[in-house]
């Protein structure tokens, strides 16, 4: 059964400091990973987007990895902002039915 | 550009009431829609996804239905709702295959069943 774990389930950070946020999948065959940011009663909207290929994608201050391998991933957020303050989700889609499979995400909370 | 709208934005419903979400997307054409809902804390599940007019695939067995009587139209409805269907409602499209394109969310609809 494919799986997405996402660790820490929450995270608690000062504004201005670094984190990094986890995901492990079991979904095979791979075909993408990606991470979405979802704001509190909002629908989520795209970060990064990363095929088997590909082992670091960028967006601004969010920095996403990928290792094809291990089939983990890293969110990593540079110098926090208050509106950093949301939900991460990891996603991952397969190549069968182009099914994706969704972790339960980490809520991210930056206080000034 | 692309928007996609869902609505009502908010809805409380008594157990036992019908359901009717709707979910537009305009500025393109032979979409990929699905709907997923969201339980507080949770990931989203797939509930259904439409590859055309009036091509509907289920994920899972539930109280819902969806219908797509237009090409940019995807409806999510429930002839009795139960305490259960509670949750955040997402639509969501993409341009082709869930693979190799992006999904882009709604606005999302919170249901609460009463």
């Amino acid at each position: 059964k494919n799986q997405v774990e996402q660790s820490p389930q929450s995270l608690i950070i000062l504004e201005g400091k670094n984190c990094t946020l986890q995901c492990n999948y079991t979904v095979s065959p791979f075909s993408n990973l990606r991470w979405y940011k979802q704001d509190t009663g909002r629908g989520p909207v795209s970060l990064t987007i990363m095929t088997f290929s590909e082992n670091t994608k960028s967006n601004g201050r969010y920095t996403a990895t990928l290792d094809a391998d291990t089939k983990q991933s890293s969110l990593h957020i540079t110098a926090s902002q208050l509106s950093d303050s949301a939900s991460y989700i990891c996603v991952v889609t397969d190549t069968n039915a182009g099914k994706s499979t969704f972790g339960d995400g980490t809520t991210l909370t930056v206080k000034p | 550009s692309q928007t996609i709208h869902q609505w009502p934005a908010t809805l409380v419903q008594p157990v036992g009431s019908p359901l009717s979400l709707e979910c537009t997307v305009e500025g393109t054409s032979n979409p990929n829609l699905y709907w997923y809902r969201q339980a507080a804390g949770r990931g989203l599940q797939l509930l259904f996804y439409s590859v055309g007019i009036g091509q509907i695939s289920s994920e899972v067995p539930q109280n819902l239905s969806a219908s797509r009587p237009q090409d940019r139209q995807f409806i999510l409805s429930s002839k009795k709702l139960l305490l259960s269907d509670s949750g955040f409602y997402l639509c969501a499209w993409t341009g082709g295959r869930a693979f190799f394109y992006e999904q882009y969310f709604g606005p999302g609809t919170r249901l609460t069943v009463t």
